[in-house]
Formats: structure tokens, C-alpha cells, sequence
């Protein structure tokens, strides 16, 4: 199964500030996704990292609040930008293998 | 629109007892696929299975097995047996296209399980 990297594993932050989170696969993907767990709730997709393309969002998340860089196809940058205490979740990025979503071991994020 | 609805927001039991989470599903598509994922108090997602529509056998894997009824829309999963590392938040999904036209997951909210020694 593909092994997925992120760095930092949990971060706690200054409101109004941003923080990157890094996504490292170890094996070539098409495509990588993050996705956003608030406390205690279930997993939201946040946007699609196509390499050499801008990122897809989905509805109600947008490129300025949650830039996303694709440089190739191993690697893939989520900043959380200008936080606020509502950014406080779980962040992780996915990839298919197979017939499978595989998911990193999450960046925890706690917004002061 | 694709839906998953994970009734049980959290259940307790007794170690060896049996116990089933239920998952019940909307969606338009006469294709489409079932997961399930298990997320552990350390928080890492592990895939358990995979269904497919057209396959309604149920599964069995060790002291896990899941009963699909596309006649009633759902998924459940029993587990036998239970053991405290069952403990876990469990995850129901179905699988749909995105906004980018990948194919991406719809989770439920999820079932908290205690297994209490």
C-alpha cells in the first residue's frame, strides 16, 4: 500500500498566522487530496492537487483561504491561511492505490 | 445527491460481546462503491473493505463482517467477538465523482465504539 508522509504532525498556532502542511507520497500520483476532520465529526473533501494544474476546490472552500501547491507528483503543499480558532481540525491528504483511499497520518491543528 | 447516515453516534460493549454499526446509504448511481475505515484514538485512517454494488455476498474476515442489502440501502458491520483494540471511531463511505471529476469519498459522521474490558 502507498505510504504517505506529512509533516507536522500537530501544530499549535496564532490566530491571523498560516501554516503549511506537507504531503509526501512514495510512489507517483495522478492525483492527491486533502480533506479536513473537525473535532469530533466526519471527513470533508477540501480540494483535488493535480500536478501541473491549479488545485479543484470544493464547495465552500476556496484558493485563498487554502492555497495548494502541486510541484510533482509525489509531493503536494495545503496552507491554512490567516487562521482563525475554526480552522482548528484535523488535516489530511489521501491517494488512490488500486481500488483504495489511503490517508496520511493526519496534521492536528489547534488555532489559538 | 450522495448521502451516508451512521445513526449510531456511539456504542458501548463489553469485551467478547458482538456488535453491529450501521451504515445506510443514498445515491443515483446504479454503480457505485462501499468503504468502510476504522480510525483508532491515534487518529491514522485504515481502510478495512471495499464493496462494490453489483456484489451483494457479504464479507467476512476474521471477527469482522459486513452485510450488504441494496434492498434497504445498506452496509453494516459486525464485529464478533469484540476486543478492546476494536475501540475506534468507524467511518461508512461512499464513493462518487468530485467537483475535479476524480472519484472521491462521501464519509458518514461516524460510530464511536468502547469496548470495556
Amino acid at each position: 500500500s502507498a505510504v504517505i508522509s506529512q509533516k507536522p504532525s500537530r501544530d499549535i498556532c496564532q490566530r491571523g498566522t498560516s501554516l503549511t502542511i506537507q504531503c509526501q507520497v512514495d510512489s507517483q500520483v495522478t492525483m492527491m487530496f486533502w480533506y479536513r476532520q473537525q473535532p469530533g465529526q466526519s471527513l470533508t473533501l477540501i480540494a483535488t492537487a493535480n500536478q501541473g494544474s491549479e488545485a479543484t476546490y470544493e464547495s465552500g472552500f476556496v484558493i485563498d483561504k487554502f492555497p495548494i501547491s502541486r510541484p510533482n507528483l509525489t509531493f503536494s503543499t495545503l496552507t491554512v491561511s490567516n487562521m482563525s480558532p475554526e480552522d482548528s481540525s484535523i488535516y489530511l491528504c489521501s491517494v488512490w492505490e488500486g481500488e483504495k483511499l489511503f490517508f496520511g497520518s493526519g496534521t492536528q491543528l489547534s488555532v489559538l | 445527491a450522495q448521502k451516508v447516515t451512521q445513526a449510531q453516534t456511539e456504542i458501548s460493549v463489553v469485551e467478547k460481546e458482538d456488535v453491529t454499526l450501521d451504515c445506510v446509504y443514498e445515491t443515483r448511481d446504479t454503480t457505485y462503491y462501499l468503504f468502510w475505515y476504522k480510525q483508532p484514538p491515534s487518529g491514522e485512517l485504515v481502510f478495512l473493505i471495499r464493496r462494490n454494488s453489483f456484489d451483494e455476498q457479504n464479507e467476512i474476515s476474521g471477527r469482522y463482517s459486513w452485510n450488504f442489502q441494496k434492498s434497504t440501502s445498506s452496509f453494516n458491520f459486525t464485529i464478533t467477538a469484540s476486543q478492546v483494540v476494536d475501540s475506534a471511531v468507524y467511518f461508512c463511505a461512499l464513493m462518487h465523482r468530485s467537483g475535479a471529476g476524480s472519484y472521491q469519498l462521501t464519509f458518514g459522521k461516524g460510530t464511536k465504539l468502547s469496548v470495556i474490558p
